[in-house]
């Protein structure tokens, strides 16, 4: 099972970009890399999901470099209510079901 | 637009009781998850379903046992609660893509669980 590495918690100011970055050196080759958002007495929320190079959505860019061994979630123009845990899951190849999710960042965005 | 529904939302229970916790998804998923979460912890998945019919042990499945009771419904039964077994408790559902990969997972609101 791969298992991520991430920064414990991080701080930032409202309309700044934040970058967080994940470790995942175990990744499988058919392994997707997923992130989700979780506010306080919520379930997690997903984010973005990508497996090389470059993803975009609405909310959010997820970098990947070639060995694919770290990803980036960057989210532009952060608000107040972007303040929550981000988790970095790798996973979802097929018969893929064992996820691990670490215990995420801690992103405190300030006025 | 309900998604994954958890019953109940909270429970205390006493050493020693049973209890059944219930999840419904309303998505057509085939794989279905239980996942408990201790404070300032991640997710620690218990046991998982990957379809109707199949079950399959997660990281902590001791004390737990689940049914999949057709597609739309998987409960997480507790037989004997124990203070340990305190926590918040997600059920989650995902799809596969055609390639045969999982989907992102969806999850529910959680029951809050305090065993005395």
């Amino acid at each position: 099972l791969a298992k991520t590495t991430q920064p414990i918690s991080m701080d930032s100011y409202e309309g700044q970009e934040v970058n967080i970055t994940c470790s995942h050196n175990n990744i499988a080759t058919n392994d997707y890399i997923t992130w989700y958002q979780q506010f306080p007495s919520q379930g997690p929320r997903f984010i973005i999901q990508g497996y090389k190079t470059k993803v975009t959505n609405e909310v959010a860019s997820l970098f990947i470099p070639a060995d694919r061994k770290s990803s980036t979630l960057s989210l532009p123009r952060v608000s107040l209510s972007d303040t929550a845990v981000y988790y970095c899951l790798v996973g979802g190849s097929s018969g893929t079901y064992k996820y691990i999710f670490g215990t995420g960042t801690r992103l405190k965005v300030l006025a | 637009n309900a998604g994954v529904t958890q019953t109940p939302k909270f429970q205390v229970l006493k050493t020693g009781q049973s209890m059944t916790l219930q999840c419904a998804q309303d998505m057509n998923h085939n794989s279905m998850y239980w996942y408990r979460q201790d404070p300032g912890m991640g997710l620690r998945l218990i046991y998982y379903s990957a379809s109707e019919g199949t079950t399959d042990k997660g990281e902590v499945p001791n004390g737990y046992n689940v049914s999949r009771l057709n597609k739309r419904e998987f409960s997480l039964r507790l037989e004997s609660a124990a203070p340990s077994q305190t926590s918040v408790y997600f059920c989650a559902s995902s799809e596969w893509d055609r390639g045969g990969s999982n989907q992102p997972q969806h999850f529910g609101d959680g029951t809050r669980l305090s065993i005395l």
